[in-house]
C-alpha cells in the first residue's frame, strides 16, 4: 500500500522546463522505482534504482537513490507534451516483500 | 510477447452483480498483486499472492476475493458485498529472488457498476 511522501502533488509547468520530483521514506529501502501511468493505463516503469547514492538516466530523465537509502528524486529535462501524465516512486518493502508507494506527482506541460 | 494481460479493459456490471476480473502473466514471476486506483488518487493494494495457493489481504480487500491455482493467473472477484466497485483495478507482478525484482503492470480493467 501507500506509504511513501512523494511532492509535489502536481505540477503545471512550459514545455521546455525541467521538472524535479521526490520521494521520502520513514524507512530504508533497497531499490527505489520509478513509474509513469498515461490516463487510462496502467503504470510502466521508467527507471529502476539499486545501490544509495547511483544516478541512473534514461534519455531527458534522471533518477537518483539518496544516500540515506530514504529518498529518491527523478528529475525530466527539457519537457515535451507527452511528458504529461502521472509519476509514481515505489519501493519494495524489507519485511513484507510488498511494494510502497507515493501518492503520485501529477504532471500537466502546456505547450 | 512477454507481459501482464488483464481482460476486459471496460466491464459494466449492475449492482448486486459479481464479477470477476482476468490477470495472466507470462513473466515467470512468483507474485502477482491487485491494486485499486481511484480518480486522482494513488494505487491501493486489495489482495496479493507470493505463492500459488496462497494470498494475503491488502489494505481494502473487503468485497473482494482472489485464488491463485496456477503461477500464471490471479483472478479477482469483486463481490457484491463491495460498497463502491467502480474503479480502475490494476494487476501487477514481480520476481522475489534475486536483486532484480522490479514489478510490472497489467494495462488495467475499468469497472463501471451502473
Amino acid at each position: 500500500g501507500q506509504q511513501l511522501n512523494q511532492s509535489p502533488q502536481s505540477m503545471f509547468i512550459q514545455e521546455g522546463e525541467d521538472v524535479s520530483m521526490n520521494c521520502t521514506s520513514s524507512s530504508i529501502f533497497n531499490t527505489w522505482l520509478w513509474y509513469k501511468q498515461d490516463p487510462g493505463e496502467g503504470p510502466v516503469l521508467l527507471i529502476a534504482l539499486y545501490k544509495a547514492g547511483e544516478l541512473t538516466s534514461n534519455g531527458r530523465l534522471t533518477a537518483q537513490f539518496g544516500i540515506t537509502r530514504k529518498d529518491s528524486f527523478l528529475n525530466i529535462s527539457a519537457s515535451i507534451p507527452s511528458d504529461v501524465g502521472i509519476y509514481f516512486c515505489a519501493g519494495p518493502d524489507l519485511n513484507l516483500n510488498d511494494m510502497r508507494f507515493g501518492a503520485g506527482t501529477r504532471l500537466t506541460v502546456k505547450p | 510477447d512477454g507481459g501482464i494481460t488483464q481482460s476486459p479493459k471496460y466491464l459494466f456490471r449492475k449492482e448486486g452483480q459479481n464479477v470477476t476480473l482476468s490477470c495472466e502473466q507470462n513473466l515467470n514471476h512468483d507474485a502477482m498483486y491487485w491494486y485499486r486506483q481511484d480518480p486522482g488518487q494513488g494505487l491501493r493494494l486489495i489482495y496479493y499472492s507470493q505463492i500459488v495457493n496462497d494470498f494475503q489481504k491488502g489494505d481494502i480487500a473487503e468485497g473482494y476475493s482472489v485464488s491463485r491455482e496456477k503461477k500464471e493467473s490471479f483472478p479477482l472477484t469483486v463481490t457484491s458485498a463491495q460498497k463502491n466497485p467502480t474503479a480502475f483495478y490494476l494487476c501487477a507482478s514481480r520476481k522475489l529472488a534475486g536483486l532484480y525484482n522490479e514489478q510490472f503492470f497489467g494495462p488495467g480493467t475499468r469497472l463501471t457498476v451502473l
